[in-house]
């Protein structure tokens, strides 16, 4: 199976900051790539998919990159609402594999 | 809108059962399959369980194979995951998660998410 490794685990960032999360796959996953945002009682969101194509509302602060093994998440100017914890799940072979979250918290 | 909704989550000792449930709504049901996804308290996400639109050919993680059982009714809008043997590590918020495709693959994205259902399992 796939194994996906994100970092930071954590992070501290101020509002208006860039952001980047990054996520590493165990091997080639090509643009397998998804991001989803998590928030305390909230169902989570689906953010970025296929690398970096942005989920229809999801703000165009927010910005996915990289193919192969190495992906990014980034932030640029972090919102207030934006203070939550984000996952990077692949999608090229079954099952389906996520990263152990990175929680984005406010400085 | 696209919404799922669970149910059924509670405290329950270890070696018990419990049974959730889900009920979605605005989209056309019976065409997609749906998931289990869960999420263990300072954890990661882990996929769990799903099935296909037409309820065959569920999939288990090795982490629940022989415990869980997954199933459909495309009737309903609904599906639900029976759960046995529980174990303390199965203590999670579990998540019905819309896929978007009619089958479980490789390539499959996950959404809508449902708000979740806490199940805790004690010693």
């Amino acid at each position: 199976d796939i194994q996906m490794t994100q970092s930071p685990s954590s992070m501290f960032a101020s509002v208006g900051d860039r952001v980047t999360i990054t996520c590493r796959a165990s091997q080639e996953i090509g643009s397998w790539l998804a991001w989803y945002q998590l928030k305390p009682g909230k169902a989570p969101k689906l953010l970025v998919f296929g690398a970096s194509r942005l989920q229809r509302g999801v703000p165009s602060r927010f910005s996915g990159g990289g193919s192969g093994t190495d992906f990014t998440l980034t932030i640029n100017t972090v919102q207030p609402e934006d203070f939550a914890t984000y996952f990077c799940q692949q999608a090229n072979s079954f099952p389906p594999a996520f990263g152990q979250g990175t929680r984005l918290e406010i400085k | 809108e696209e919404h799922l909704l669970e149910s059924g989550g509670g405290l329950v000792q270890s070696g018990g059962s419990l049974r959730l449930s889900c009920a979605a709504s605005g989209f056309t049901f019976s065409d997609y399959a749906v998931t289990w996804i869960r999420r263990a308290p300072g954890k990661g996400l882990e996929w769990v369980a799903g099935v296909s639109s037409r309820g065959t050919d569920p999939q288990y993680a090795e982490s629940v194979k022989g415990r869980f059982t997954i199933s459909r009714d495309n009737t309903k809008k609904t599906m639900s995951l029976q759960m046995s043997n529980l174990r303390v590590e199965d203590t999670a918020v579990y998540y019905c998660v819309k896929v978007w495709s009619s089958f479980l693959s490789g390539s499959n994205w996950f959404d809508p998410w449902g708000q979740g259902t806490l199940v805790t399992v004690a010693s």
